[in-house]
């Protein structure tokens, strides 16, 4: 079945690189797009940027500065990093695949905790 | 960006009522809007996408409709599982959005 994980460390300091795997099974990261969304503690969750099914990628551009996603295939993992990491950064991130149609976003993963502090 | 409206923001309901829950984009989307269930510490889960195909698992008491910039998810007769906090997001736009979410509590 389809099935998603997030990977990374809990807690990262400020102006510091946050890096997370998220890494898939029961689908083919050159069929379905990825995506990662995060959402701060109490509030609705924000679309952070997509590896899409080809190899592009598409960021938010509040983001795109700071952004990097990338993808190893034969590992079936989607990388993220961002950089100059902030308190407000922090919250729970999560990897999800893309609906074949590009639309919705049909399976999450259980998602990470990250916590940006000193 | 395209904002994502809903309301109301907390919702207390009796089991047993029907409710609907609303969401307004600041722009036209045609019917690329998808709505999502979250309980509490869990990750999202899809209910409803373009505005009213169902889902796979998911009980035919919730349905969605709408097109343009108007939308509503409805609940037919709340069931106790349903107590949890609702998104809608959008599609329409490359940078997808979400709403803030309407909290669905317990009267």
């Amino acid at each position: 079945q389809v099935q998603l994980k997030e990977s990374g460390p809990g807690l990262v300091q400020p102006s510091e690189t946050l890096s997370l795997t998220c890494t898939v099974s029961g689908f083919s990261l050159t069929s379905y797009s990825v995506s990662w969304v995060r959402q701060p503690s109490g509030k609705g969750p924000e679309w952070m940027g997509r590896m899409w099914y080809d190899g592009d990628t598409a960021y938010n551009s509040a983001l795109k500065s700071r952004l990097s996603i990338s993808r190893d295939t034969s590992k079936n993992q989607v990388f993220l990093k961002m950089n100059s990491l902030q308190t407000d950064d922090t919250g729970t991130y999560y990897c999800t695949r893309v609906d074949y149609s590009g639309g919705p976003f049909d399976y999450w993963g259980q998602g990470v905790m990250v916590t940006v502090s000193s | 960006n395209i904002v994502l409206t809903q309301s109301p923001a907390t919702l207390s309901v009796t089991p047993g009522e029907s409710v609907s829950l609303s969401c307004r984009a600041s722009q036209s989307i045609s019917t690329s809007i998808h709505w999502y269930q979250q309980k509490s510490n869990e990750s999202p889960r899809l209910l409803i996408k373009y505005a009213s195909q169902s889902i796979s698992g998911i009980p035919s008491r919730f349905s969605g409709s709408g097109s343009g910039t108007d939308f509503t998810l409805s609940i037919n007769r709340v069931e106790s599982e349903d107590f949890s906090i609702y998104y809608c997001q959008q599609s329409y736009s490359s940078l997808n959005t979400f709403g803030a979410g309407t909290k669905l509590e317990l009267k």
